[in-house]
């Protein structure tokens, strides 16, 4: 069980264009899901954090209208990259918190953008 | 400021070896966890620390939580290539559900 998706794995876009990462709990409910962006060889760095129903809280840095987020169902939260541009490539990773374990955090296996 | 500094940030040993990698902070908390994450892959939950001068084991991986919960050790016992990886150690903070991660130490092990 605790079970966390992401699709796509990997994504190839164009500078300028919007891309969507859907980050899934398969077997339970997630009330709270965490945004991360993983450069190579760097650690993770959160970028913000989504409740089911509510607005997203974003890290301080991280721009609210690039990094478009929504939690609309306890199962599914969407990272939307708007306007990509090559600096924004990067490896996204999502986690989820929820039933059955409220200690622990699920991570996602998370998704490779490339802007070219 | 780094809330965690990790090291080393490398380490290549080759089979057979042991070694250790430290999580260290000037600040208090009241729990640790250390992941590690393959390549193209998230991290994974290996452990959570929480009482100070706690020890828990992990097949050949030992950690230990420092007294003063500011600090925390991860020691491999005869590495093995499948020990390969980055390994990240993360607190939660504002008694949120948020993480932060260490650096994390890239770990190499050589058949």
């Amino acid at each position: 069980g605790a079970v966390v998706s992401q699709h796509p794995s990997w994504v190839i876009c164009k500078s300028g264009t919007s891309v969507k990462i859907e980050c899934r709990s398969l077997d339970f409910q997630a009330t709270t899901m965490f945004w991360y962006r993983q450069f190579p060889k760097q650690s993770l760095m959160l970028m913000a954090t989504s409740n089911e129903g509510s607005k997203a809280t974003y890290e301080q840095g991280v721009e609210k209208d690039k990094f478009l987020i929504n939690h609309a169902s306890l199962t599914l939260s969407t990272l939307t990259v708007t306007s990509a541009h090559p600096e924004d490539s990067s490896f996204y990773i999502c986690s989820a918190y929820g039933t059955p374990s409220y200690n622990e955090q699920f991570f996602g296996p998370g998704t490779r953008l490339t802007v070219l | 400021t780094q809330l965690l500094e990790q090291s080393p940030q490398f380490l290549s040993i080759q089979e057979g070896e042991n070694l250790t990698v430290y999580c260290n902070s000037s600040s208090v908390f009241s729990s640790l966890q250390w992941y590690r994450q393959e390549p193209g892959e998230g991290p994974v939950l290996l452990v959570t620390v929480v009482t100070g001068g706690e020890v828990k084991k992990l097949k050949r991986l030992t950690f230990q939580f420092g007294d003063a919960r500011k600090d925390s050790s991860l020691h491999i016992t005869a590495a093995q290539p499948g020990d390969t990886g980055l390994y990240l150690c993360a607190v939660s903070i504002q008694g949120a559900q948020k993480l932060v991660f260490g650096q994390g130490t890239r770990l190499t092990i050589n058949p």
